[in-house]
């Protein structure tokens, strides 16, 4: 059975500080990792995605891969009220749902406290 | 912008009946899946399809099956609907197989089998 792995939260963070979320994942040949934002009642938005080891920067958000130690983390700068959200971790590989379905994390509840 | 399409964003429907959840998509990707979402749970694969007339169980494929006779639209099937099958069903799309491509989201549909 392929997991994913991130912590539920809530994780409450201050206005203009970082973010840093976080994700483990249990199958070694997992090919692409991505990273969602859901809002709730909404579906889910792709926010980045990462596909080899290191960092991937986008705006205020930055990716980081680990395939070695299974890991992959967002990190969001100067975060905003807006960035309150659940962030769900997406990793693609040979799940039941061959080379292309997804295996989600259940997401991490993330609140910027103005 | 890629668009996906759920026919229904709130749909009621009783014990027994034979519900279909339409999708469509309109950037003719060939990938199309389903997935529910569950508190506590996160996002699970129902069932995929790589072409028309093609299909493939995901993760929980029991009590759905699917229908795709053309390459824009993915119908998703209950049988025989039950109440433990009453959930947020999100429908995605993916351009083409084996691609680092992120999977785009339709707005979802709440289903509630009373």
């Amino acid at each position: 059975q392929k997991e994913v792995e991130q912590n539920s939260g809530p994780l409450s963070v201050p206005e203009g500080a970082i973010a840093s979320l976080n994700c483990t994942y249990s199958d070694r040949v997992s090919q692409s990792f991505f990273w969602y934002r859901q809002y709730s009642g909404k579906s889910p938005e792709l926010i980045m995605s990462i596909y080899s080891n290191g960092d991937k920067e986008d705006g205020r958000f930055t990716a980081q891969l680990n395939k070695a130690s299974q890991y992959v983390s967002l990190l969001i700068r100067d975060s905003q009220p807006s960035d309150s959200a659940t962030y769900l971790c997406a990793v693609r590989g040979y799940s039941g749902g061959g080379a292309d379905g997804l295996t989600f994390g259940k997401g991490t509840h993330l609140i910027i406290q103005p | 912008d890629v668009k996906v399409t759920q026919s229904s964003r709130y749909l009621v429907k009783r014990t027994g009946e034979k519900v279909f959840l339409e999708c469509v998509q309109d950037m003719d990707h060939e990938n199309m899946f389903w997935y529910r979402q569950d508190p506590g749970l996160g996002l699970r694969l129902i069932y995929f399809s790589y072409d028309v007339k093609m299909k493939e169980k995901g993760d929980i494929p029991e009590g759905y099956s699917v229908s795709r006779e053309k390459k824009e639209r993915f119908s998703l099937i209950l049988e025989s609907a039950s109440t433990n099958q009453t959930s947020m069903y999100l429908c995605a799309s993916l351009r083409q197989t084996n691609s680092n491509q992120p999977q785009h989201f339709g707005d979802g549909t709440r289903l509630s089998i009373l």
